[in-house]
C-alpha cells in the first residue's frame, strides 16, 4: 500500500495566519482526502482532493477557509486560513489507491491556535 | 450511507482474545466491511477488510454473517500494544471517500 509523508507534524500558530500542510504519497494515487480530528473524536471529512480540478468539499468546509491543491497525483496541500483557535486540531491526509484494500492514512498534523 | 454502531469501550487482558462487534444495519450490496486501528498521535491504520462470511489476515479476523449487518472483529491473544481505538466502516471502496463514513470507534483497553 502507499506510504504518505505528511509535515508538518505539529505547528502553534497565532490566531489570523494561515498553514499550509503538505501530504506526499510515495507512488501515484487516485485519490486523496483531507480529514479534521478533533481530540479525543472520531475522523470528519473536509474534502477530496481532486487532480487537475477544484477539489470537492464536504458540507461545513469551504474554499476559502481549507483552500486544496493536487497538482499532480502523488502530492497535495491543505491550507487552514485566517486560523481561530476552534481550529486546533489534528489534520490528516489520506490515499486511496487502486483495488479494495483500503485507504492509507498520513500520521497526522496537530495545529495548535493561539 | 451505512450507519455503524460500535462500542464506545472495552476492556481486556493481555493474552485474551476480544471481539469488537459493529452492527451496520442499512449495508448495501455493494459495501464492503473495513476496520481501522489508531493509536493516539497517529493516523487509522487498515486492518482488514471484507465483504462476507470469514476474512483472516496476520493481525486479525472478521466475521461476517449471511445477513451481513454487523460484523465482528477478532484480536487473538492481545498485548498492551494493542490498546487503541477501533473504526468499523462500511461503504464502497472504490468509491469517493465520502462513502466511507468514520463512527465514533471502539476505544480497547488491554491491561496486564
Amino acid at each position: 500500500s502507499a506510504v504518505i509523508s505528511q509535515k508538518p507534524s505539529r505547528d502553534i500558530c497565532q490566531r489570523g495566519t494561515s498553514l499550509t500542510i503538505q501530504c506526499q504519497v510515495d507512488s501515484q494515487v487516485t485519490m486523496m482526502f483531507w480529514y479534521r480530528q478533533q481530540p479525543g473524536q472520531s475522523l470528519t471529512l473536509i474534502a477530496t482532493a481532486n487532480q487537475g480540478s477544484e477539489a470537492t468539499y464536504e458540507s461545513g468546509f469551504v474554499i476559502d477557509k481549507f483552500p486544496i491543491s493536487r497538482p499532480n497525483l502523488t502530492f497535495s496541500t491543505l491550507t487552514v486560513s485566517n486560523m481561530s483557535p476552534e481550529d486546533s486540531s489534528i489534520y490528516l491526509c489520506s490515499a486511496q489507491g487502486q483495488g479494495v484494500y483500503g485507504y492509507t492514512f498520513g500520521s497526522g498534523t496537530r495545529l495548535t491556535v493561539v | 450511507l451505512a450507519k455503524t454502531t460500535q462500542p464506545i469501550s472495552m476492556d481486556s487482558y493481555e493474552g485474551q482474545e476480544v471481539n469488537i462487534t459493529c452492527s451496520h444495519n442499512n449495508i448495501a450490496t455493494n459495501d464492503y466491511i473495513t476496520w481501522y486501528q489508531q493509536f493516539p498521535s497517529q493516523g487509522p491504520r487498515f486492518i482488514i477488510q471484507g465483504y462476507k462470511t470469514k476474512v483472516t489476515n496476520e493481525v486479525a479476523s472478521l466475521f461476517i454473517p449471511a445477513d451481513r449487518k454487523s460484523s465482528t472483529l477478532s484480536l487473538p491473544r492481545v498485548s498492551l500494544s494493542d490498546t487503541a481505538v477501533y473504526y468499523c466502516l462500511v461503504g464502497d471502496p472504490s468509491g469517493s471517500a465520502r462513502q466511507l463514513t468514520f463512527g465514533s470507534g471502539t476505544q480497547l483497553t488491554v491491561l496486564p
